[in-house]
């Protein structure tokens, strides 16, 4: 199985800071990856897929790149809403693998 | 506008069968561009992905589970369902159903609300 590892495992952060989350994948994964957000009690809701391509609906603040293993998730302007948890999911192979999470909280 | 609703019981014995089923509402499971897929959640930990199905009935499962699982497709009720065999506590999980677009990248793009089910004697 394909090995997903974010980091950090959690961060602080004050509203309008620029946040980025790393995301590496064990193997090479193209760009079959996704980013999700998921608040306490919800189901997870897609930010980003194939690596860099904003789902309709989600604010540009959110951007992603990378490809190949080393992929970055980036909010430029931290909104009170967006204190969550990330999680990475690599789609190139199966089985389907996710990351163990970002925890973003309030500073 | 899509919904997804995972129903089953929220309780199941150990070597029991957890059945639980995706009601899919607002669009049609048998969309050639879409597959549909269950994700579970353990309390306190991660995702994991657990398997896919095409409306023909393709699937793709993890193989820590093939052996115990099955998921269908029955497209007349428009819904999908996921069954497995002998489960443990370590099953115990907020089980998730969601959408696959097939076009643009493999990802879930729409999830159902999940159920949490407990394997408890």
């Amino acid at each position: 199985d394909i090995q997903m590892t974010q980091s950090p495992s959690s961060l602080s952060a004050s509203v309008g800071d620029r946040v980025t989350i790393t995301c590496r994948a064990s193997q090479y994964i193209s760009r079959g990856l996704a980013w999700y957000q998921q608040k306490p009690g919800k189901a997870p809701e897609l930010l980003i897929y194939t690596a860099s391509s904003l789902q309709s609906g989600v604010p540009s603040r959110f951007s992603g790149s990378g490809s190949g293993t080393d992929f970055t998730l980036a909010i430029s302007s931290l909104q009170p809403e967006d204190f969550a948890t990330y999680f990475c999911q690599q789609t190139n192979s199966f089985p389907w693998t996710f990351g163990q999470g970002t925890k973003v909280d309030i500073k | 506008q899509l919904q997804l609703q995972e129903s089953g019981p929220g309780l199941v014995k150990p070597s029991e069968t957890l059945s639980l089923t995706c009601i899919v509402s607002g669009d049609s499971i048998s969309a050639t561009t879409y597959y549909w897929g269950w994700i579970r959640q353990p309390p306190g930990k991660g995702l994991e992905w657990i398997g896919n199905v095409y409306y023909s009935g393709t699937t793709y499962s993890h193989p820590s589970l093939k052996s115990r699982l099955t998921i269908s497709v029955d497209t007349a009720k428009n819904q999908f369902s996921l069954t497995l065999t002998s489960v443990t506590a370590a099953d115990t999980a907020v089980y998730f159903c969601a959408r696959v677009p097939v076009t643009s990248g493999w990802h879930f793009d729409s999830w159902g609300q999940g159920t949490l089910v407990t394997v408890s004697s």
